[in-house]
């Protein structure tokens, strides 16, 4: 099935940048790709972007190209989601999700909040 | 984000069954595969559904999913207290190359 262990908790002031990362065990890492889902408090999720973690390609959702950029590193197995300038608007729990040939989201990270105040 | 539409809440009792409505366009659902997903509180979302219709290892019969036109539906039948959850559906939407999740629906047990 596959696990997937997000960094810790964070706590960001507005205007600064933040990375999260998610390390995948279980499974062949480049076979699979990731994306990127947050969820704000009391809202539905939102799809952020993926990346494929073979070829390193990407792909962002309009709302957040030019601000996000997903990573990865094959040799650890983890995949990185890095935001920048950010707002009280991006306080909430940032999940990793795995995407494979048919099945879509089949495996979360544990979430790391993210908090961001003055 | 593009709107999939989900009542915002359904209940049943124990035993009954549970259909869950999810409206999008022809960007999304209309041509694009569509999935569904459960959330406990507190938890991640779990794959309930993929490619409209079809349900991974692990997840009972009682969840079914289907597709028609421009919407789906997910239905719980037999509905148990471990149901208790927040639900929703995902497609692809061609209008903003992204994938987009329905307003979600929370379903209690009675």
């Amino acid at each position: 099935q596959g696990l997937l262990l997000q960094s810790g908790a964070e706590v960001k002031k507005p205007g600064a940048s933040v990375r999260v990362s998610c390390k995948a065990s279980g499974y062949t890492f480049t076979r699979f790709g990731m994306n990127w889902v947050r969820q704000a408090p009391g809202q539905r999720p939102e799809w952020m972007g993926w990346i494929n973690s073979g070829t390193a390609n990407t792909r962002y959702s309009q709302k957040f190209q030019g601000r996000v950029t997903i990573s990865r590193d094959t040799s650890a197995s983890t995949v990185y989601m890095e935001l920048r300038s950010l707002t009280s608007e991006d306080t909430a729990v940032y999940f990793c999700a795995r995407e494979g040939t048919e099945l879509l989201f089949d495996s979360w990270g544990q979430g790391t909040l993210v908090t961001v105040s003055s | 984000q593009s709107v999939l539409t989900q009542p915002p809440s359904a209940s049943g009792t124990p035993g009954q069954r549970v259909t869950i409505s999810c409206s999008g366009s022809s960007s999304n659902i209309g041509s694009n595969y569509v999935y569904w997903y459960q959330q406990l509180p507190g938890a991640a979302p779990q794959l309930l559904i993929y490619r409209n219709d079809q349900r991974p290892s692990g997840v009972p019969d009682r969840f079914s999913g289907s597709k028609s036109d421009t919407s789906a539906s997910l239905v719980i039948s037999g509905l148990r207290s471990e149901n208790e959850a927040d639900y929703y559906c995902v497609a692809w939407d061609d209008s903003v190359s992204g994938y987009v999740f329905g307003t979600g629906t929370k379903v209690t047990v009675l």
